[in-house]
């Protein structure tokens, strides 16, 4: 059972405003995932991070950041929302194993609308 | 580079009948995993079933399975006796040695009762 935690789960914020997604996994996971998707299209890999201090960018160029100062937290940050944002964030955590069997388990998503 | 091709956006189905969902990759990597998840409308993803590609026996995890045709380059989902609860999109995905997950399209299936 994981246990993966994103809020808010909804938001909706005008133009321009800063915001921070959070994201937070109790089981330990040295590696966390921030995904994108559009309604009922497939997931875009925007940022990664396989430890503390570690972060990188992802598959889908993407404008926000992310940090990873404590190894169960992994927030995501977009310092002006632009309607181009509006998508849905998905977090993911997988125990790292080095194998092919590294499991992602996800966080309940978070729905954002720039207006 | 890996790649997942769902061809299925839509099934319909029966409720207590079985569904297979198709899924074919192409990977030049020896070594990789085959996984696929759950997506029901509240937006989370549900991690239901893996195949690893040196596993002989295909696998199962309750009401699911995947027919795993490694020639064919096929990991197909099956669900036998659906429920009304399997209505969701359904996402398959690979991983290999760049150790990134990489998404299908996605099918929508809907469980008719």
């Amino acid at each position: 059972e994981a246990d993966i935690y994103q809020t808010p789960r909804y938001l909706v914020i005008g133009t321009g405003k800063k915001i921070t997604l959070e994201c937070s996994q109790t089981m330990g996971h040295d590696k966390m995932y921030w995904y994108q998707q559009d309604p009922g299209m497939e997931l875009h890999l925007i940022h990664y991070s396989y430890g503390v201090n570690s972060t990188e960018k992802g598959d889908l160029s993407s404008e926000s950041t992310v940090s990873r100062i404590r190894t169960e937290h992994f927030p995501l940050t977009l310092e002006s929302a632009r309607p181009s944002h509006t998508s849905q964030y998905l977090c993911a955590s997988s125990e790292s194993s080095g194998s092919f069997k590294e499991t992602q388990y996800f966080g309940p998503g978070t729905r954002l609308l720039v207006l | 580079a890996q790649k997942i091709t769902q061809t299925q956006p839509g099934m319909f189905v029966q409720e207590k009948e079985a569904v297979t969902l198709d899924c074919t990759y192409d990977t030049s990597d020896q070594s990789y995993g085959l996984f696929w998840y759950k997506q029901p409308s509240s937006g989370e993803m549900i991690f239901l079933i893996y195949q690893g590609s040196y596993d002989e026996q295909n696998a199962t995890e309750g009401r699911y399975s995947l027919n795993f045709q490694k020639a064919r380059k096929s990991a197909n989902l099956v669900i036998s006796a659906s429920q009304l609860g399997d209505s969701a999109m359904y996402f398959c995905a690979t991983l290999g040695g760049a150790q990134k997950l990489v998404f299908g399209q996605g099918t929508r299936l809907t469980i008719n009762p």
